[in-house]
């Protein structure tokens, strides 16, 4: 199985401020097809997850521009240009590329 | 929009049997795999199980191969997880979800709101 880390495991940040969240995977993502399927997700506390970007780098329907993706291979960042209270909780990233797909730990993200 | 909506959790006691349902609507359910990834209380995510759009393939995690069933009923845009010797380690929301693309691979894009599941004595 792939193994996905995540760092850090928590992060306060101030509100107007940047954040930056890693994820390292066991083994490479790219996919047979040549896509490399890699998502982040954020989950608010007692909400379900809600995907954030897709394929390394493409945000999804209705995700503020401050989202980005980036990366490759087996290295991975989401990046928070300026953090709004509404970001808060926690964020996953998850590999879609081979079964079983996998989470990282999570990252906790809380205001200062 | 997209809507997926779980049923059937409730308490278990160990070894029994609970079979969760998860309705689908907004899109066009016969054409996108499907999902169940489960949370135990105050942990992250675990992928649990996927069927494939026509139900021809599943796939299963180890921690609950040769326990649970995914299936599908296409004429009802309805995803089951049958779940069967339950343990305490089961206890979890478990999330129905939707994959991205309606061909080949990729990623979940919906999940729905959970159906939480307690195995307790």
């Amino acid at each position: 199985d792939i193994v996905m880390t995540q760092t850090p495991l928590s992060s306060p940040v101030t509100l107007g401020q940047p954040a930056s969240i890693s994820c390292r995977s066991s083994q490479s993502l790219v996919h047979s097809d040549g896509n490399t399927y890699l998502s982040w997700l954020h989950q608010r506390p007692g909400q379900p997850p809600r995907l954030l970007i897709y394929k390394i780098s493409n945000r999804f329907s209705g995700v503020p521009d401050r989202f980005s993706g980036s990366g490759a291979g087996t290295d991975f960042t989401l990046k928070i240009s300026r953090v709004e209270a509404e970001d808060v909780g926690v964020y996953y990233c998850m590999q879609a590329t081979q079964f079983p797909f996998t989470f990282g730990p999570g990252t906790k993200v809380d205001i200062k | 929009q997209v809507q997926l909506v779980e049923s059937g959790g409730g308490v278990v006691q160990p070894g029994g049997s609970l079979r969760l349902s998860c309705a689908a609507s907004g899109f066009t359910f016969s054409t996108h795999g499907m999902h169940w990834v489960r949370q135990a209380p105050g942990k992250g995510l675990e992928w649990v199980a996927f069927i494939r759009r026509d139900g021809s393939m599943t796939y299963y995690g180890d921690a609950v191969k040769g326990r649970f069933t995914i299936s599908r009923d296409n004429s009802k845009n309805t995803v089951y997880m049958e779940m069967n010797s339950l343990r305490a380690e089961d206890t979890a929301v478990y999330y129905c979800a939707k994959r991205m693309t309606s061909g080949g691979d990729g990623e979940i894009d919906y999940w729905g709101q959970g159906a939480l599941v307690i195995v307790s004595s």
